[in-house]
């Protein structure tokens, strides 16, 4: 049974680069797009943008000049950094799995993680 | 960028009673690359119906989905109590994927 989980730091400060990765267990990252979506407390849910298996990738334009994902099959795991947060960015930061190659529904999600950015 | 009106923004039920829920697009929908989320509270959502109307694995037959083009519906044939929550849809025809604000299904 494939599982995600996040891990990285719940406190960034302003202006600082927030990074998460996203270990993927019970299964092979070489298959599958690869998401990061996010959700402000209280708020709904912001697609922030997706790895593929072979490395292409496709970001929200309203980040796209401050994020990049990437995709290590070595360990399994793939990663999300943003770069110079506000206090806008506070959220929580989940990691999802498509339902195929070629269904880009979010069939599996991490738990999420909460990322608060302040000083 | 496609945005997802969805409607009503709660609906008051009762354990027992259907459920309907819309969405609309504000534009077409391309391949009918659709699908619906629940969420309740401190979870991660869950995928309930994807391509518009595919049960996702292990969703019950009570949950169904309809619609193309730009309009959608999401029903629950009869509201369990587990059912209370919230229910996003969500595009991925066109980047950027984009969700709807949500309907929340409360007890009434």
């Amino acid at each position: 049974q494939m599982q995600l989980q996040e891990s990285g730091p719940g406190l960034v400060k302003p202006s600082e680069t927030l990074s998460l990765t996203c270990t993927v267990s019970g299964g092979s990252i070489s298959s599958y797009y690869w998401t990061w979506i996010r959700q402000p407390p209280g708020k709904g849910l912001e697609w922030i943008g997706y790895i593929s298996n072979i490395e292409n990738a496709n970001y929200n334009p309203s980040l796209q000049s401050r994020v990049s994902i990437s995709l290590d099959t070595s360990t399994n795991q793939f990663s999300l950094t943003l770069n110079s947060v506000t206090p806008a960015d506070t959220a929580v930061y989940y990691c999802a799995r498509s339902t195929s190659w070629y269904q880009n529904a979010f069939a599996l999600w991490g738990q999420g993680t909460l990322v608060t950015v302040s000083s | 960028e496609i945005v997802l009106t969805q409607s009503p923004g709660t609906l008051s039920l009762s354990p027992g009673e259907r459920a309907t829920l819309s969405c609309r697009a504000s534009q077409s929908i391309t391949s009918g690359y659709f699908a619906w989320y629940q969420q309740k509270p401190g979870q991660a959502p869950r995928l309930l119906i994807y391509a518009a109307s595919s049960r996702a694995t292990g969703i019950p037959d009570r949950f169904s989905g309809s619609g193309s083009g730009t309009d959608f519906t999401l029903t629950i044939s009869r509201l369990e109590p587990e059912d209370f929550a919230v229910y996003y849809c969500q595009q991925y025809g066109s980047s950027p994927f984009t969700f709807g604000p949500g309907t929340k299904v409360d007890i009434k």
